[in-house]
């Protein structure tokens, strides 16, 4: 699986878009992008993903680079309930899931009141 | 909206006690996973199953045993609880193998053997 490389921790102010990056160099045609986040004492909670076409839904949009390279998750209006650590994990779809989920360090996004 | 739910929140048991943990999903997920969460460790996958009665191991399915009766419940069986099982234990389901890493997550129980 290819490695992510994400900032330790940003901040943000309540109201504002919310930019997380991602680097995933060394990804493979075949890999797609996922985003999780777990906000504390709470399980892993499931945001976005996407192979190379942006992707948005209720929660948030995910824009990827032309080469893949690359990938920020956007939450367009950031609340104090976003407070949490954001993963960016890549995967080959399709394989039942036998590898398991896990995840790097990822982003600490604080949103300041 | 996806629902798991695990029976408990906090959990403390003795050591050598058999321990069960239950998960259940109401949105028909063919998948169903069991992890541990470790400061440090990070999620660690210990058993799954793709239909009811069917499992696979996952990377440290040691001092664990599944049940999957209905399709809907997942359970989690330490056959005798000992102090290095002390985790936060995390179920997941995910619509189908196509989809299997879109996986929804239930709140967690911590468990404390002592």
């Amino acid at each position: 699986d290819a490695k992510t490389t994400q900032p330790t921790s940003m901040d943000c102010a309540e109201g504002r878009a919310a930019n997380l990056p991602c680097n995933h160099s060394t990804i493979s045609g075949n890999e797609y992008v996922y985003w999780y986040r777990q906000i504390h004492s709470q399980g892993p909670q499931y945001i976005i993903h996407g192979l190379k076409n942006n992707e948005t839904n209720e929660m948030a949009s995910l824009i990827i680079t032309e080469d893949r390279k690359s990938s920020t998750l956007i939450l367009p209006h950031a609340t104090l309930r976003d407070t949490a650590v954001y993963y960016c994990i890549v995967r080959v779809a399709g394989g039942g899931g036998a590898d398991g989920l896990t995840f790097g360090k990822g982003t600490h996004l604080i949103i300041q009141p | 909206d996806v629902k798991v739910t695990q029976s408990s929140r906090y959990l403390v048991k003795r050591t050598g006690e058999k321990v069960f943990l239950e998960c259940v999903q109401d949105m028909d997920h063919e998948n169903m996973f069991w992890y541990r969460q470790d400061p440090g460790l990070g999620l660690r996958l210990i058993y799954f199953s793709y239909d009811v009665k069917m499992k696979e191991k996952g990377d440290i399915p040691e001092g664990y045993s599944v049940s999957r009766e209905k399709k809907e419940r997942f359970s989690l069986i330490l056959e005798s609880a000992s102090t290095n099982q002390t985790s936060m234990y995390l179920c997941a389901s995910s619509l189908s193998p196509s989809r299997d890493y879109e996986q929804y997550f239930g709140p967690g129980t911590r468990l404390t053997v002592t």
